[in-house]
């Protein structure tokens, strides 16, 4: 069972083009989380999706960033016109829920933006 | 803010000592992880505590948990160089699945 998959790893991006970080959650999880770590820092929720729904989105910038979860495929948090606040690890996430109750979340390597 | 806070921020020791992290959070909760990240890795999950449970054990991990006080400890015995990471307790509360993370303890184990 392969864990957390995210990529790239590293991803360089010029101000203003378009960032697409993905994500696939480990077999068996429906459950995907997307944090941001900016040096020397904890990590900052950002936003929380099950298949085909956006259930918290309350971490997220209101411009330029989004997130989706598709019935098939791997999670995709895009953000569009970057600027260099934007680089930081992006992190994502997976878990099962067990009735309600927050599980372990299974986090994955990271992918690292770098904007210049 | 429901952020919880780990105390301290920096914690240098050496091997075969024991390391004991602090948490504090704000408000009610229904359980507590620690997580360890290694520099310029992911996170790896390393126990999970309800809000029911006093105390929890894992190999060389203890953790404590007071929801009087909310706070919760995690000590680490007989530490090893390869601890050396910086460590983060998330709590999770009712009505939320989300994950709220501190800004963690870099913990040095000096061979």
């Amino acid at each position: 069972n392969a864990g957390v998959m995210q990529n790239p790893r590293h991803l360089v991006r010029r101000r203003g083009q378009e960032a697409r970080l993905r994500c696939s959650p480990m077999k068996g999880h429906s459950h995907v989380y997307w944090y941001r770590q900016l040096p020397e820092e904890g990590l900052k929720f950002m936003v929380y999706l099950q298949k085909e729904n956006i259930i918290d989105e309350s971490g997220m910038p209101k411009e330029r960033f989004s997130a989706e979860f598709p019935k098939e495929g791997p999670s995709i948090l895009r953000i569009q016109q970057v600027v260099r606040g934007d680089s930081a690890a992006y992190f994502c996430a997976s878990s099962r829920n067990l009735g309600g109750l927050n599980t372990e979340a299974f986090f994955g390597q990271g992918t690292r933006l770098t904007v210049v | 803010s429901q952020q919880g806070e780990e105390d301290p921020q920096a914690l240098s020791i050496q091997e075969g000592e024991n390391a004991t992290m602090n948490c504090s959070y704000k408000t009610s909760i229904n359980n507590l992880q620690w997580y360890r990240q290694n520099s310029g890795r992911g996170l790896v999950h390393l126990i999970l505590i309800r809000s029911n449970e006093r105390e929890k054990h894992s190999g060389r991990l203890r953790v404590t948990l007071d929801t009087s006080k909310k706070s919760s400890s995690l000590l680490i015995t007989a530490s090893r160089a390869a601890d050396t990471a910086s460590y983060f307790c998330a709590t999770g509360w009712d009505g939320s699945e989300k994950l709220v993370f501190g800004k963690g303890t870099k913990l040095t184990v000096n061979p």
